[in-house]
């Protein structure tokens, strides 16, 4: 399996292009992420999908647009790219796995899978 | 909402230290806990997770941590430090999102590096 890959590995725009980035996952996992990773302040989640046609907003999804047409693909779109958008950029996949607590109950939780990255800079 | 905290963005330590990333969380509801390594130039790849099961996890490459829910701590361990393990770490927590969807949130990062 080759897990999470993300094309192309790195990308130089200029301000107002546009550019999408490609996510693919063989682990036929419910749950995709896009996130950026800037200096100093870890990651930080741009959308995600948990299921093929749904998309949903994160903490800093303004400039970014994702689809999710099919279950192992998950695109991140820009459309008029900014330089406050030099960033690298992690795609992850997941699903749900059960955990038994102390106590005997079983609950769930999610474990992520990171793709290699994506080294976006905007001129 | 969830929230993580990692005390001291770079950390350096002898070769064959004790090595000690400190992580504090805030949550709502009973988190679960995750630490990640980062290589340069590489995604990042789960070091341990704590999902309820056990305070003291052990995880890949020696390293442990241990879940204080009084000190709402998830301190990242290992005993001797190895070159190998200059890298940076992030510790994240998890909770249900409304959509039903697990979205982790992540601390700031630690650069750990070792010194021969």
């Amino acid at each position: 399996n080759a897990g999470v890959t993300q094309t192309p590995k790195f990308r130089v725009l200029k301000t107002g292009q546009s550019m999408t980035l490609l996510c693919a996952q063989d682990m036929n996992h419910e749950y995709m992420y896009w996130y950026r990773q800037d200096p100093g302040m870890g990651l930080r989640l741009i959308h995600y999908s948990v299921g093929e046609g749904t998309t949903a907003k994160g903490e800093v999804p303004d400039g970014y647009n994702v689809s999710r047409l099919k279950k192992q693909n998950f695109l991140l779109g820009l459309e008029s790219a900014a330089p406050s958008q030099t960033s690298v950029y992690f795609c992850a996949s997941s699903y749900s796995r059960a955990a038994r607590g102390l106590a005997g109950g079983l609950s769930s939780y999610n474990e992520q899978f990171f793709g290699p990255g994506t080294r976006l800079t905007v001129l | 909402a969830q929230s993580v905290t990692q005390l001291g963005s770079h950390v350096s330590v002898s070769e064959g230290a004790l090595v000690l990333l400190r992580c504090n969380y805030s949550s709502s509801v009973p988190p679960y806990l995750f630490w990640y390594v980062q290589y340069p130039n590489q995604g990042l790849q789960l070091l341990l997770k704590y999902t309820s099961a056990a305070t003291l996890v052990k995880g890949i490459n020696g390293f442990e941590a241990e879940f204080k829910k009084s000190e709402t701590s998830f301190h990242l361990t290992k005993p001797s430090a190895h070159m190998r393990d200059a890298a940076e770490y992030f510790c994240a927590v998890t909770a249900r999102s409304g959509a039903g969807s697990y979205q982790l949130t992540f601390g700031k990062g630690t650069k750990l590096s070792v010194i021969p």
